[in-house]
């Protein structure tokens, strides 16, 4: 089958630095994704990686392990603003499927 | 108009009612997707269009009907639905749906559906 596991629920103090675990399991694989929603909007991209390793981009990153079928995306300094949830999707064949995870509600506290 | 736009915002309907959701892209995307978020449920993919086609429909019950007249627009009728049907239905749209390139999809703001 088909499984994308993270953890449900995160906390972390403001300014520090949080890492959210994502490992996979899927027939196929054409990238993995990460998106932030906050509550009652639309899921908006963060970042996608497709090779093994690190992808830094401002105050996040996501790495990809291949072989383990393992990503994490960490997120430095944090902000009040990030309190949201993180997804992670992997993308399983050519015509667009996603499939996402559950999602990590992440809640900064001051 | 910018992004991806979805109308109507919130819906409540009766299990005899039927309706339509909107979508619509103003990004030259040739790919468009429904999904639905249910609470306490990953987001879960209904149906993918590349260039007006269907390419995936994720074994969604024909009370659910989408209708891709062109690459900008995406439609999904609904009728005789569940109370379990009741979640937010979000659009989204990409590039495209395949490999080449920069494939992310851009999220509308959902419909919130309720089924009384």
């Amino acid at each position: 089958g088909q499984n994308i596991d993270q953890p449900t629920e995160m906390t972390a103090t403001e300014g520090a630095i949080v890492q959210i675990n994502c490992t996979y399991q899927t027939s196929g694989f054409n990238g993995l994704f990460w998106y932030q929603q906050h509550a009652g909007e639309a899921p908006t991209f963060l970042s996608y990686n497709v090779l093994d390793g690190l992808e830094e981009k401002g105050r996040f990153s996501s790495f990809l392990s291949r072989s383990k079928g393992y990503s994490y995306l960490l997120l430095k300094e944090l902000q009040m603003k990030d309190s949201a949830s993180y997804l992670c999707a992997v993308s399983s064949s050519n015509t667009g499927k996603l499939i996402f995870g559950q999602g990590t509600t992440l809640q900064v506290k001051p | 108009e910018t992004g991806v736009t979805q109308t109507p915002r919130h819906l409540v309907m009766g299990m005899t009612n039927k309706k339509s959701l909107k979508c619509e892209q103003h990004l030259g995307h040739n790919a468009m997707y429904w999904y639905k978020q249910s609470a306490k449920k990953p987001l879960e993919l209904m149906f993918v269009y590349s260039l007006e086609e269907r390419v995936e429909n994720n074994s969604v019950p024909s009370r659910f009907s989408p209708e891709c007249p062109n690459s900008s627009h995406l439609f999904l009728h609904l009728h005789t639905l569940q109370p379990e049907d009741s979640a937010l239905y979000l659009c989204a749209s990409s590039q495209d749906s395949g490999t080449s390139g920069s494939h992310e999809q851009y999220f509308g703001p959902g419909t919130r559906l309720t089924v009384t």
